[in-house]
């Protein structure tokens, strides 16, 4: 089974900070996806960055970036120049890509994020 | 506009009382989703559906049905064999063709159910 750990329940930052949220997962899996999903008070999840396993370049989406390490598992999600509409709940999210048609996306328990102005 | 929509925002369900949740999507998504999410904890699936009339059971299956009888609708009913229906929750919708996985899950705005 595949498990999402994130260690950072909640976290706070100066507006225009730079701020990182760790993310650590386990598998037995060599091909899988990873996802940042960011949740805002208004609660619904909004895409925020995918990374495939099989890519050794860490993907970037404007201010968003990860530091996706598969040899330790970790894929932590880096936002520069952070911005009061950044303050969220950040849910780091897995799935494998075996094929067996029994895929599922596993969620960690999220890390509060507060952008201060 | 392309998207997801749930109604309603927010549903009220009395004791012993069945009640469904609706998903619609209009990005010719194969798969659709449903999760659960309670405080401080992250989703959980409960039921999902890679094709028309076909759905398979998540992780917390048990006091919930589904339906998938169109393509851009998935509901889900809340039976009276759920104990503790009182949560967030949230239908998903991706490409997911045959040979396809992980594509992403895109999400719609939720339904809050509140047991009275």
């Amino acid at each position: 089974a595949q498990t999402v750990t994130q260690s950072q329940p909640e976290m706070s930052v100066q507006e225009a900070e730079t701020v990182t949220l760790s993310c650590t997962y386990d598998t037995s899996e060599n091909n899988y996806y990873l996802f940042w999903y960011k949740q805002p008070p208004s609660r619904q999840m909004i895409l925020v960055i995918r990374q495939e396993a099989y890519k050794q370049q860490n993907a970037t989406e404007n201010r968003f970036s990860v530091n996706f390490q598969k040899a330790a598992k970790s894929f932590s999600l880096k936002i520069s120049d952070s911005q009061l509409g950044d303050t969220a709940m950040y849910f780091c999210a897995f799935i494998p890509t075996t094929n067996f048609g029994n895929e599922k996306l596993t969620f960690g328990t999220g890390t509060r994020l507060t952008i201060i102005p | 506009d392309g998207g997801i929509t749930q109604s309603p925002k927010y549903l009220f369900r009395k004791e012993g009382q069945n009640v469904t949740l609706s998903c619609e999507q209009n990005l010719n998504h194969d798969a659709m989703y449903w999760y659960r999410q309670d405080p401080g904890q992250g989703l959980r699936l409960i039921y999902y559906s890679q094709i028309v009339n076909d759905f398979q059971k998540g992780d917390i299956a048990e006091g919930y049905s589904v339906s998938r009888e169109k393509k851009e609708s998935f509901p889900l009913t809340v039976t009276s064999a759920q104990k503790n229906p009182t949560a967030f929750y949230l239908c998903a919708s991706s490409i997911d063709t045959s040979g396809v996985i992980g594509e992403t899950q895109y999400f719609g705005p939720g339904t809050r159910l509140l047991v009275l």
